[in-house]
């Protein structure tokens, strides 16, 4: 069983949707974080979540530590959200990551 | 532009043969972090250096290993290649040393084994 777990592995929405990518841990972590990986390759930090909520433009992240979850919304999808959405946990020594979902947004 | 560099961008080599990978990290960060990502194994977190100490070790083989100099920059050596090691190497630096900073990503160095 993976440390981090992402569901689902791959999502493809209508541009406007409204969409929900989760993450489950099982470790103990001192943050979380969303990362997006464009086609090309290249990887950007979207948040790094220790409690509560972050809000950046039309992406939202929350986290319940207590259930070990946490989830990465976006508001009113475009194309150009396509992309593979990562979230990874941080402890003092170790990083743990999801496998990825594959975000397809069809115009 | 993250402010990340990572050379060389792209990388082509023979079974056991040995090379270097380079990261300089944005200014003022003093942690860098390297993963790899092959396409069977995804993201994995290889070994962090933190003011040019060795500060978290993840799945790094024996074959591999880091170093970050005194300007800041890192290496990451990868001897006897197999062909199970191509993969993307990404390099991300941060600006402290704990699991909660944000990471700030290179483009990564695409390693190919033939």
């Amino acid at each position: 069983k993976n440390e981090v777990e992402q569901s689902p592995q791959n999502l493809t929405a209508q541009e406007g949707e409204f969409i929900t990518i989760n993450c489950s841990y099982s470790v103990g972590i001192s943050a979380l974080h969303w990362l997006q990986q464009h086609p090309g390759g290249g990887i950007v930090s979207l948040f790094m979540l220790s409690s509560g909520k972050k809000k950046h433009g039309r992406l939202i992240a929350t986290i319940n530590i207590q259930e070990k979850h946490s989830s990465l919304h976006i508001t009113a999808s475009h194309p150009r959200d396509s992309a593979v959405y990562i979230c990874a946990g941080g402890t003092g020594n170790q990083f743990y990551f999801g496998t990825g979902t594959s975000l397809t947004v069809i115009p | 532009d993250s402010g990340v560099t990572q050379t060389p961008k792209h990388l082509i080599t023979a079974t056991g043969q040995r090379v270097t990978l380079r990261c300089s990290p944005r200014s003022g960060d003093l942690s860098v972090y390297w993963y790899q990502q092959s396409l069977d194994q995804g993201l994995q977190f290889l070994i962090q250096y933190y003011n040019g100490e060795e500060r978290a070790k993840g799945n790094i083989l024996e074959r591999f290993s880091a170093q970050q100099f005194p300007d800041l920059h890192s290496e990451l050596n990868l001897s006897s290649l197999e062909l199970g090691d191509s993969a993307l190497y990404f390099c991300a630096s941060s600006p402290g040393v704990a699991g909660y900073n944000e990471q700030f990503f290179g483009p990564g160095t695409r390693l190919t084994v033939l």
